[in-house]
């Protein structure tokens, strides 16, 4: 069975620069959360889909955004980069709701702003 | 709010024990466990619900207490292979859209030397 796929693995971009992270979940899984981990403020929560509809969102500014699409990918979009949105971004996958599952995590795609 | 980890760090040698505490101020669903190698995506262990019983396999277990809102990690006879980061993740069972997520704490390093 095939995990948690995210790509690319690495990104370096340009303040100011916009970037676009895939995530493809475990095949059967509807739920995706994205998650951002950085070594100061750790595990921080995004915004979770469930059959393409958000469901939760996190405490960040809107230039953070995403979607997911009718075979549970997801997408996430950081618009006008800033150098403190260096971090791991996860992807979690869980067949439905996280607290009763839990997730499979993605190997990250690890963004570099310069 | 995310719930709280200790110890922050641990050394310890091959077959020594370890626990790992995770203490949250609200009214706990659930309470899930992963450990992250570095550059690697965190990897679930297992998970504890409300009103369930103790888990465990091999030498890892943990407990939940409900009353305090805490859990616990339990490692025995530790290896070299359970050095990494320990992540307790928090869900709170909420039927709306504040749910769906869990909140990680802030992890605990766990070194084990041979």
């Amino acid at each position: 069975k095939a995990g948690v796929t995210q790509t690319p693995r690495y990104l370096i971009k340009t303040r100011g620069q916009q970037v676009t992270l895939s995530c493809s979940p475990i095949s059967g899984h509807r739920s995706v959360s994205w998650y951002q981990q950085t070594p100061g403020q750790g595990l921080q929560f995004l915004f979770e889909y469930f059959s393409e509809t958000q469901r939760n969102k996190g405490n960040f500014p809107g230039r953070f955004s995403g979607r997911q699409f009718s075979n549970s990918r997801s997408e996430m979009n950081v618009s006008t980069l800033e150098l403190g949105d260096s971090a791991l971004y996860l992807c979690a996958s869980s067949p439905a709701w996280a607290e009763a599952y839990g997730y499979t995590f993605g190997s990250g795609t690890r963004l570099t702003v310069v | 709010q995310q719930p709280v980890q200790s110890p922050q760090a641990v050394i310890l040698r091959e077959g020594e024990d370890a626990v790992i505490n995770c203490s949250s101020s609200k009214a706990l669903y659930s309470v899930h466990w992963y450990r992250q190698k570095h550059g690697e995506a965190p990897v679930f262990l297992m998970i504890l619900l409300k009103g369930g019983e103790q888990k465990g396999h091999d030498k890892i277990s943990a407990s939940f207490n409900e009353k305090k809102q805490q859990s616990s990690l339990y490692l025995t006879a530790s290896q070299l292979s359970y050095s990494g980061t320990y992540f307790c993740g928090t869900g709170l069972w909420a039927n709306n859209n504040a749910g769906n997520m869990l909140t990680f704490g802030g992890g605990t390093r766990l070194m084990v030397k041979p």
